[in-house]
């Protein structure tokens, strides 16, 4: 799977957007990328994935560059809630079977 | 709809003690099924994963082992425990379409 870099935290104030940005410059033309998040002490939670065109769901929206090397994810109204470490994955869709290889991910606080 | 179970929430076990956390899944038939650790301050690391009874694969070598007796049942076990096998193991399931669901988790203390 590509390796993906990702800032270590960032903050973002109740109400506004929060675009949290991640690099994957070595993904290749099959790969998915996904993003999960994990709130303290839960596990994982699925947001939305994209292979080259811009996705959006009820969570959040996903920006993907032309050329794939980078991804934002945009939560439109951060709140409190969404305070929570943000994975980016890149990783292949196989059919039978698939792994997620997270990283430290992007520790997100929403501050009133 | 889909649930995933696990349990214990939380265990304190002691040095050179077995290990059995189980994970059953509810509403979906022959799910792939995943078990990761997350230690204290790092990401998530994938110990194994099995897309089939009896089909278990191992990531990384450790001292831990899997097993899978049903279709929706899915047992990580060790027969001796190491303070590093303190974390928080989550069990997971995956979709055709390679989403992943995690279950609440368990969080083991080896002292």
């Amino acid at each position: 799977d590509a390796k993906t870099t990702q800032p270590t935290s960032m903050d973002c104030a109740e109400g506004r957007a929060a675009n949290l940005p991640c690099n994957h410059s070595t993904i290749s033309g099959n790969e998915y990328v996904y993003w999960y998040r994990q709130i303290h002490s839960q596990g994982p939670q699925y947001i939305i994935h994209g292979l080259k065109n811009n996705e959006t769901n009820e969570m959040a929206s996903l920006i993907i560059t032309e050329d794939r090397k980078s991804s934002t994810l945009i939560l439109p109204h951060a709140t409190l809630r969404d305070t929570a470490v943000y994975y980016c994955i890149v990783r292949v869709t196989i059919s039978g079977y698939s792994t997620l290889t997270f990283g430290k991910g992007t520790m997100l606080l929403v501050s009133p | 709809s889909q649930t995933i179970h696990q349990w214990p929430a939380t265990l304190v076990q002691p040095v050179g003690s077995p290990l059995s956390l189980e994970c059953t899944v509810e509403g979906t038939s022959n799910p792939n099924l995943y078990w990761y650790r997350q230690a204290a301050g790092r990401g998530l690391q994938l110990l194994f994963y099995s897309v089939g009874i009896g089909q278990i694969s191992s990531e990384v070598p450790q001292n831990l082992s899997a097993s899978r007796p049903q279709d929706r049942q899915f047992i990580l076990s060790s027969k001796k425990l190491l303070l590093s096998d303190s974390g928080f193991y989550l069990c997971a399931w995956g979709t055709s379409a390679n989403e992943q669901f995690f279950g609440p988790g368990t969080r083991l203390t080896v002292l």
